[in-house]
């Protein structure tokens, strides 16, 4: 069946560093990718949508320069989170599908904590 | 503006009785409507989905009635028992746009 790993699962940073999460689809082809955040109170926002051999685009108040992310082929994507302080923390889910409207397929997350 | 709306925010139900789930939309294009159930810790896992050609969709214990005409649609789980207990998200999208969920419903099957 259709998995998507994400890593790390859990990882903490000072305030004003970086840190990179991986996605990793297993069994199909994710030619779009969803960067989604998961806030403490369970809303989820869309940060940026990544289909391959197109322009990734993000929503409103993410921008490039803050979550810099990378989709090289059907299987691998990645997202950097540059300098996250406080109001960046939350769950950080990847969510792979093989087409639009698609079923989207979602990895455990990236539980982002910052001191 | 929220474009998908879940209640009960919170349900409580005996083991063995049916949860009832509901959800609405304001979006007419939507036409992909999954659920997706959460557990603390975990990130959300594809339940059952439906599409708007449809007005049931049935897999196990699981059901989804969908109402078109009135944009709304309920997640009913069967024979609840205490390991159904999470958080549940409905989401909605169509082929042109994202994939919105609601602020979800998070049950409590007591034994």
């Amino acid at each position: 069946g259709a998995l998507v790993y994400q890593y790390p699962r859990r990882t903490i940073c000072k305030s004003g560093t970086s840190m990179r999460m991986e996605c990793q689809a297993v069994g199909f082809q994710a030619t779009s990718v969803a960067w989604y955040r998961q806030s403490p109170q369970k809303t989820f926002e869309l940060i940026a949508l990544s289909t391959v051999n197109s322009a990734i685009k993000y929503e409103q108040n993410f921008t490039q320069e803050k979550f810099p992310i990378s989709h090289p082929n059907l299987s691998f994507s990645s997202m950097t989170v540059l300098n996250a302080y406080l109001e960046d923390r939350g769950l950080y889910l990847c969510g792979a599908r093989t087409g639009p409207n698609e079923r989207l397929f979602f990895g455990h997350g990236t539980k982002l904590s910052v001191l | 503006q929220q474009q998908v709306r879940q209640s009960p925010q919170s349900l409580t139900v005996w083991e063995g009785e049916t949860a009832i789930l509901n959800c609405s939309y304001e979006n007419s294009a939507f036409d992909y409507f999954p659920w997706y159930q959460q557990f603390p810790g975990e990130g959300p896992a594809l339940l059952i989905a439906i599409r708007s050609v449809s007005d049931k969709k049935e897999d196990g214990r699981f059901t989804i009635f969908f109402n078109k005409r009135e944009k709304k649609l309920s997640l009913h789980i069967t024979d609840s028992q205490p390991g159904d207990s999470a958080t549940y998200f409905c989401a909605a999208s169509s082929s042109f746009s994202k994939l919105v969920f609601g602020q979800g419903t998070s049950l409590s099957v007591v034994p």
